[in-house]
């Protein structure tokens, strides 16, 4: 069967660095994708990655090992309003996204 | 401004009733899907299409129908017989690339209760 994993919930400190894991096992990889979503909201695209190595694009990276079947979402400078929950998603072999039950991320002053 | 809308944010539905949620996007994407999404469980697709005038099911199609007459629109129905409805339901579109789908982008969501 097709499976994301992420952690459930993580804290960090307001101005802080934290890193998001997602590791996957899917029928065929088109690419891997980060999204953040805030309580009730639609999620927003961060990242997308189909090579390995990290892409930079701001305070957030993205690493990709395909390798490992493994990813990371990387925040920098915390701030409140990162304060969401970060959804990792694949694409299969049939251009399909596979989602992780996401990460609740919880910032403290 | 470009994006995709739906509507209502919120709707409260009884047992037995169907109920159809609007989805519209001028982002003149080929591609557009409908998710449900419910605590602590990632987003399941419900149904997808990638061309007017055709779709397919998702991994959960049962108790939903689509359809797809203008590219720009894709309502959802949520019909008596999907057993369990209330949850949150986010629609999407993307470019269809030569290679496969693109990026998707959402719209805000409709929250559904069955009363």
């Amino acid at each position: 069967g097709q499976n994301i994993d992420q952690p459930t919930e993580m804290t960090a400190t307001e101005g802080a660095i934290v890193q998001i894991n997602c590791t996957y096992q899917t029928s065929g990889f088109n690419g891997l994708f980060w999204y953040q979503q805030h309580a009730g909201e639609a999620p927003t695209f961060l990242s997308y990655n189909v090579l390995d190595g990290l892409e930079e694009k701001g305070r957030f990276s993205s690493f990709l090992s395909r390798s490992k079947g493994y990813s990371y979402l990387l925040l920098k400078e915390l701030q409140m309003k990162d304060s969401a929950s970060y959804l990792c998603a694949v694409m299969d072999s049939n251009y399909q996204l596979i989602w992780g039950a996401g990460t609740k991320l919880i910032i403290k002053p | 401004d470009g994006g995709i809308t739906q509507s209502p944010k919120y709707l409260f539905r009884k047992e037995g009733q169907n109920v159809t949620l609007s989805c519209e996007q001028n982002l003149n994407h080929d591609a557009m899907y409908w998710y449900r999404q419910d605590p602590g469980q990632g987003l399941r697709l419900i149904y997808y299409s990638q061309i007017v005038n055709d779709f397919q099911k998702g991994d959960i199609a049962e108790g939903y129908s689509v359809s797809r007459e203008k590219k720009e629109s894709f309502p959802l129905t949520v019909t008596s017989a999907q057993k369990n409805p209330t949850a949150f339901y986010l629609c999407a579109s993307s470019i269809v690339l030569a290679g496969g789908a693109d990026t998707q982008y959402f719209g805000p969501g409709t929250r559904l209760t069955v009363l």
